[in-house]
């Protein structure tokens, strides 16, 4: 049965710091990974989809990677703004259905 | 607009009401799923559609959850005998059974039901 895990659950930085955030996955066997962005209260917007094919995709300030052989991605965010926060969930999929973490809560101080 | 969308965005019912949500997919997308997200939580998937077939139901949906996709377009998720439990933002999402390698679904903005 596949897991997913995102650490940490909660984070905390200064606005223009980089920071990773990481997702762990038990299956190896996946279609692909995605990286959403939930703001409290809202739906969930994509922000990066990396084929099981792929290793990394970027856009803008992301960066997301992916080691299907180890389990893990990583959510690379570059000088962060006081509009980065949210909650940032990653999903895998196997044949049809997601698998979700439970995300990590962001919160860039200015 | 081509994006998922749902209604209504938001219900409040009382313990015990029926209530229906409706999913209207990005078109010409075959795939259709439902998930539920508590708070805190990940998005839990509750079923899958492929046209107007149901292939998979999630141990989470309980006899008192049904959906349907009649003619493979919209669909609809009912809930009957509404209990506090059931208090979460459900998503709708949808994608191509052409785009075999990335599957990649398309997020609605959800609908939040709150159970009094």
């Amino acid at each position: 049965k596949q897991e997913v895990t995102q650490i940490p659950a909660a984070l905390s930085v200064p606005e223009g710091e980089n920071l990773v955030l990481n997702c762990s996955f038990t299956d190896s066997a996946i279609y692909n990974l995605q990286w959403f962005r939930q703001d409290p209260g809202k739906g969930l917007t994509s922000l990066l989809l990396i084929q099981s094919s792929q290793r990394e995709q970027t856009s803008g300030r992301l960066n997301a990677s992916l080691d299907k052989s180890s389990g893990r991605s990583t959510l690379y965010i570059a000088a962060s703004q006081p509009g980065d926060s949210a909650t940032y969930l990653c999903a895998v999929s196997g044949t049809y259905k997601y698998i979700f973490g439970t995300g990590t809560r962001l919160k860039v101080l200015a | 607009d081509t994006g998922v969308s749902q209604d209504p965005r938001h219900k409040i019912t009382k313990r015990g009401q029926n209530v229906t949500f409706r999913c209207d997919p990005i078109s010409e997308h075959n795939r259709l799923y439902w998930y539920r997200q508590t708070l805190g939580q990940g998005p839990e998937f509750l079923t899958y559609f492929q046209n107007e077939a149901q292939l998979e139901k999630s141990r989470l949906l309980s006899d008192r959850f049904s959906a349907e996709r009649p003619k493979g377009s919209f669909s609809t998720l009912e809930i009957q005998r509404t209990e506090q439990g059931d208090s979460a933002m459900y998503l709708c999402a949808s994608s191509s059974l052409r785009d075999r390698e990335g599957n990649e679904q398309f997020f609605g903005p959800g609908t939040r039901l709150t159970v009094l």
